[in-house]
């Protein structure tokens, strides 16, 4: 299937500053999802987005849900040491069925104190 | 404690064996998937399975086969015809459009 093309790839940052990543497709989405994954484990669910133009927080995260809604953005503030890990944009198209996403590739996430 | 859990945690596989990898959900779910992931990748489908003796073919079914004899468990086997199976694989389950993921199965070849 096709991948979400999610950029950037990796960031490198300091503690206290804040993070910015995004995710577009070509296809148009119904639902935007974003997770998190610590090494060796599996991805965690952070915030889902379900209607063009809808912003989401979640603590100190906030995630949009593009008006086109072929994209899609995840803010962090003021990081963290445990914001370390890969995050997951994912999304189900209109003719995908539940539960059946496209996964962006990842942006991995260094925190430096 | 209601989750997903995948065993073993690390698998080793020897030249033309097959090996399969457990996953079992305590969620009630209908539905349960097998992801691949590679280094620097995103997540591929492998199988999945919307309703207890009925799966799909994901993406990249080539070389894995997998039952759903009980609601709860959907073993996925890594045949010998898969040439490349070093990899972490993931089994998931869902409820309406959002995924919930095992702590994932690390599969190298010996």
């Amino acid at each position: 299937g096709q991948q979400l093309n999610q950029s950037p790839q990796s960031m490198f940052i300091q503690e206290g500053e804040d993070v910015s990543m995004n995710c577009t497709s070509s296809s148009i989405f119904n639902t935007w999802l974003w997770y998190k994954q610590d090494p060796g484990e599996g991805p965690v669910l952070l915030i889902a987005l379900y209607k063009a133009g809808e912003l989401t927080s979640n603590g100190r995260l906030t995630a949009q849900f593009g008006i086109t809604r072929k994209d899609s953005f995840l803010n962090i503030s003021a990081s963290i040491p445990s914001d370390v890990g890969i995050y997951f944009c994912a999304g189900q198209g209109t003719t995908d069925s539940w539960g059946k996403l496209q996964f962006g590739a990842g942006t991995q996430v260094v925190v430096t104190p | 404690d209601g989750g997903i859990t995948q065993s073993p945690k690390y698998l080793f596989r020897k030249e033309g064996q097959n090996v399969t990898l457990s996953c079992e959900q305590n969620l009630n779910h209908d539905a349960m998937y097998w992801y691949r992931q590679d280094p620097g990748q995103g997540l591929r489908l492998i199988y999945y399975s919307q309703i207890v003796n009925d799966f799909q073919k994901g993406d990249i079914a080539e070389g894995y086969s997998v039952s759903r004899e009980k609601k709860e468990s959907f073993p996925l086997t890594v045949t010998s015809a898969q040439k490349n199976p070093t990899a972490f694989y993931l089994c998931a389950s869902s409820f309406l459009e959002k995924l919930f993921f095992g702590s994932g199965t690390q599969l190298s070849v010996l």
